[in-house]
Parts: C-alpha cells; sequence; structure tokens
C-alpha cells in the first residue's frame, strides 16, 4: 500500500458526460501527478500540482482540468468525455525537495461507451 | 524528443537466473534515475533509485547500476523469480521538483 488513495476504482460511463477522479496524495506529499495509461501504453504524464499550485503540464488535452485543494487532495476533471479516453488514471504524490521519488495510487479504470 | 528510452519491449528470462533490464538517457542534466514494476491494472510501485553521485545501489536481489559517460542504467534482478514478471518502467529527473520523464516499459517475463 502506497499510502496513496483513488477513487472511484472503476467508473463507466457515455460520450459527451463529464467525470471527476479524486486522489487523496500520501500524509504530508506536496505534490500530485496525474498520469493516464491506455491499453498497456506507457505512462503518459498529464499535470502535476504543487501545494495547490500547477507545476507542470503534459499532454492534457483542453477538455480536461484538475485541482489541487488546500488539504492537498486533488481531483481530475474528465469532459465532453470520448471513447478514447477510455484509460487508466493514476494519481502519484511525492515529497520534494527531498526526494522526486513518485508513490503511485491503484488507478481509476474509465469506461466510455 | 525521447529523452528516456527503453529499446526492448519485452524481454524473457528463466526463473532463477540474472535479468538485466536496460536503460538509456539523453539530457545530461538529470541527476536522479528510478526504477518502477507495474502489474496489469495496479499502480506502478517504486523499486529502487539512484543519484548521479553513485554508480551502483543495491537493495535485496535489485541492483541499479549507472554510467553516466554512456548515459545508461540498467536493472539487475538476481536471482529472477515468478512474482517478478511485470513490467518495469525506468524514470530520471532533473531533481528539485521536477517532473520525472518515464521510459516506455520493458516487459520482463520470468519462465519457469
Amino acid at each position: 500500500d502506497s499510502g496513496v488513495t483513488q477513487t472511484p476504482k472503476h467508473l463507466i460511463t457515455a460520450t459527451g458526460q463529464r467525470v471527476t477522479l479524486r486522489c487523496s496524495p500520501r500524509s504530508g506529499d506536496l505534490s500530485v501527478y496525474w498520469y493516464q495509461q491506455s491499453l498497456d501504453q506507457g505512462l503518459q504524464f498529464l499535470i502535476q500540482y504543487y501545494n495547490g499550485e500547477e507545476r507542470a503540464k503534459g499532454n492534457i488535452l483542453e477538455r480536461f482540468s484538475a485541482q489541487q485543494f488546500p488539504d492537498l487532495h486533488s481531483e481530475l476533471n474528465l469532459s465532453s468525455l470520448e471513447l478514447g479516453d477510455s484509460a487508466l488514471y493514476f494519481c502519484a504524490s511525492s515529497a520534494p525537495p527531498f526526494t522526486d521519488t513518485q508513490y503511485f495510487g491503484p488507478g481509476t479504470r474509465l469506461t466510455v461507451l | 524528443d525521447q529523452q528516456v528510452k527503453q529499446n526492448s519491449p519485452s524481454l524473457s528470462v528463466q526463473e532463477g537466473r540474472i535479468s538485466i533490464l536496460n536503460c538509456d538517457y539523453t539530457n545530461s542534466m538529470f541527476d536522479y534515475f528510478l526504477w518502477y514494476k507495474k502489474y496489469p491494472a495496479e499502480g506502478p510501485t517504486f523499486l529502487i533509485s539512484i543519484s548521479s553521485i553513485k554508480d551502483k545501489n543495491e537493495d535485496g536481489r535489485f541492483t541499479v547500476f549507472l554510467n553516466k559517460s554512456a548515459k545508461h542504467l540498467s536493472l539487475h534482478i538476481v536471482p529472477s523469480q515468478p512474482g517478478d514478471s511485470a513490467v518495469y518502467f525506468c524514470a530520471a529527473s532533473r531533481g528539485g521538483n521536477y517532473q520525472l520523464i518515464w521510459g516506455a516499459g520493458t516487459k520482463l517475463i520470468i519462465k519457469p
């Protein structure tokens, strides 16, 4: 158990809908990262937050957005969903500047029908 | 531009033998390297890391070697066990709260 929690574990929805994925980092970690993994491909970095502020952006679509709240949990919002958005979405947290090691949650499997 | 490359998509090794997974990087600013293991439908699990001030780090059956001049790192697993069958990702960082740059992964299959 990494200490990172993600909810829900599974999500099934229809095209055009909007969903919110939630992540709670390990206790004390200030950084949260979101990744997408489609069809057993590699990890695609989406976005990073550090202590409530956006720190780095990767291949995140404009239909996707994220935020980190004062209690350090984070939410990833996916809107106008398309079939191709079906994937595993992982959240990770770390405790910079002391370490860049990221600890991953179990993921949310999103299925868009 | 792929800054971290794992050129072998898959590797098959006999149980009990040594597994060697390789990773190359292009950015000489990277100073921290990590290996993660991932089972299907689970989050990646941190295995071992190495700072650029070292050339070797060991943790039980896992050893990571770093060759800075060649911009190459490798993960050795000795002896290989069936539970080691997974996808292994290497990642690199410039340190100081920069994002990790990930390789594409190598699928390790341990044969009985």
